[in-house]
């Protein structure tokens, strides 16, 4: 079954502190990942896409498919990061995503 | 740099109504989806549509709903007889190459009463 799960609902961490969001996927073909953020009332942004191999904003992502995972990275957490992150798995020839259910970043002063 | 715009943002129905969800994507995209989230839970796939036709849709993408690229820039989504489960945020989409992550729009949130 193609699944993405996050398992953390909340992240909260002071500012400048290393920031690691998880992410894990189940997909019987080659995965294409993506990391997708959300301000607050604002759209799903794409953040990051594993086959770029970018870093945007500071994260960066790496997919370990040995371990089926895509954990989103940043070394200095900033207090604009606080956001709502989902990670996403296109599936299919026209790259429906599935989600997982997301992860809250809290960055405290 | 483009959007994907929808409207309205907020649209609240009575049961048994029809309602018809308005997405312009960006000029160029060739991938059209709709997603939705119902509060509290995952966002969730609706649908997919390409070269004018849906190319793939979900288990929740039944009788219920259509889609329509009308004229060749709007691209609509009606729920014929909404249901008060159909209440949620829906999104749109809209892709350029397949391979690429979607430029989401700001959603419309449906409330059903």
């Amino acid at each position: 079954a193609q699944r993405v799960t996050q398992p953390e609902k909340l992240l909260s961490v002071f500012k400048g502190a290393p920031v690691e969001l998880k992410c894990n996927y189940s997909y019987s073909g080659s995965p294409e990942l993506f990391w997708y953020v959300q301000y607050s009332r604002q759209r799903l942004q794409l953040l990051l896409r594993h086959i770029s191999r970018e870093s945007i904003k500071g994260f960066t992502a790496d997919l370990n498919k040995g371990e089926t995972s895509f954990h989103l990275k940043k070394p200095f957490a900033q207090e604009e990061d606080s956001a709502m992150y989902y990670c996403a798995l296109g599936s299919g020839g026209y790259n429906k995503l599935i989600f997982g259910a997301g992860t809250r970043l809290a960055v405290h002063p | 740099e483009p959007e994907v715009t929808q409207t309205p943002s907020h649209q609240v129905t009575q049961m048994g109504q029809e309602v018809i969800l308005r997405c312009v994507p960006i000029s160029n995209h060739l991938y059209f989806y709709w997603y939705r989230q119902i509060l509290g839970q995952k966002v969730e796939f609706l649908v997919s549509f390409y070269n004018n036709e849906i190319s793939e849709k979900s288990e929740i993408f039944d009788d219920q709903f259509s889609v329509e690229r009308p004229d060749g820039s709007n691209f609509t989504l009606k729920i014929r007889s909404t249901k008060l489960e159909d209440s949620a945020m829906y999104f749109c989409a809209s892709s350029e190459d397949r391979v690429d992550g979607y430029t989401f729009g700001s959603g419309t949130r449906l409330t059903v009463v």
